[in-house]
């Protein structure tokens, strides 16, 4: 089985500053893993995934995860943030077989200030 | 452009009364699956289908019911047994053993007046 940890439930941050939301899993066997964003009163749209290979992932709005084995991490960054990244972010994961759902964190408010 | 569209958007129950969320999606996904997002809770999952005509309890099922007699269908039906159903509702489809993530619809807002 899996289980994803998000370490921060709200973070504060200045426009244009660079921001880092921290995410731990854990699994017994290889996964996949996603970032998710969720803006107020709508569903949950797909940010990036990593599935293999190079460890560094890119997504959408600027950005960008990394897949760390040995910390069994998976951190999302950006380093000039906006207004309009104000939302909601889940960490995500799953197992690699057809019967695998996928294990989403508990969220990470991100809140920025002019 | 395919998607999941879930109907209402908004939705208000008296006491004591079922009601249906509809959701349906044209891609062609096998798998489904409904969410409750409650706030600082995260998403909890209600029901799940891989299959039509098969699905299986998730972590809150009690007081919900589901179908699915189609593919591209999964109502989901809050029943009067659903002590505090007021919450953000998400319907998700995926194709299962891939790596493409799910897709969710834009939910269903539910108020219990």
């Amino acid at each position: 089985a899996q289980s994803v940890t998000q370490l921060d439930s709200q973070v504060p941050v200045f426009e244009e500053a660079p921001v880092e939301l921290r995410c731990n899993y854990s699994s017994s066997v290889s996964v996949y893993l996603f970032w998710y964003v969720q803006y107020p009163n709508q569903g949950l749209q797909l940010l990036l995934k990593y599935l293999s290979g190079s460890t560094l992932v890119k997504g959408i709005n600027g950005f960008e995860a990394e897949f760390n084995k040995s910390q069994t991490s998976f951190h999302l960054r950006k380093p000039s943030v906006h207004i309009s990244d104000t939302a909601e972010y889940f960490c995500a994961v799953s197992g690699r077989s057809s019967a695998s759902k996928i294990i989403f964190g508990s969220g990470t408010r991100l809140s920025i200030r002019p | 452009d395919g998607g999941i569209t879930q109907s209402p958007k908004y939705l208000f129950r008296k006491e004591g009364q079922n009601v249906t969320l509809s959701c349906e999606q044209n891609l062609n996904h096998d798998a489904m699956y409904w969410y409750r997002q409650d706030p600082g809770q995260g998403l909890r999952l209600i029901y799940y289908s891989q299959i039509v005509n098969d699905f299986q309890k998730g972590d809150i099922a009690e007081g919900y019911s589901v179908s699915r007699e189609k593919k591209e269908s999964f109502p989901l039906t809050v029943t009067s047994a659903q002590k505090n159903p007021t919450a953000f509702y998400l319907c998700a489809s995926s194709i299962p053993g891939t790596p493409y993530g799910y897709t969710f619809g834009s939910g269903t807002r539910l108020t219990v007046v």
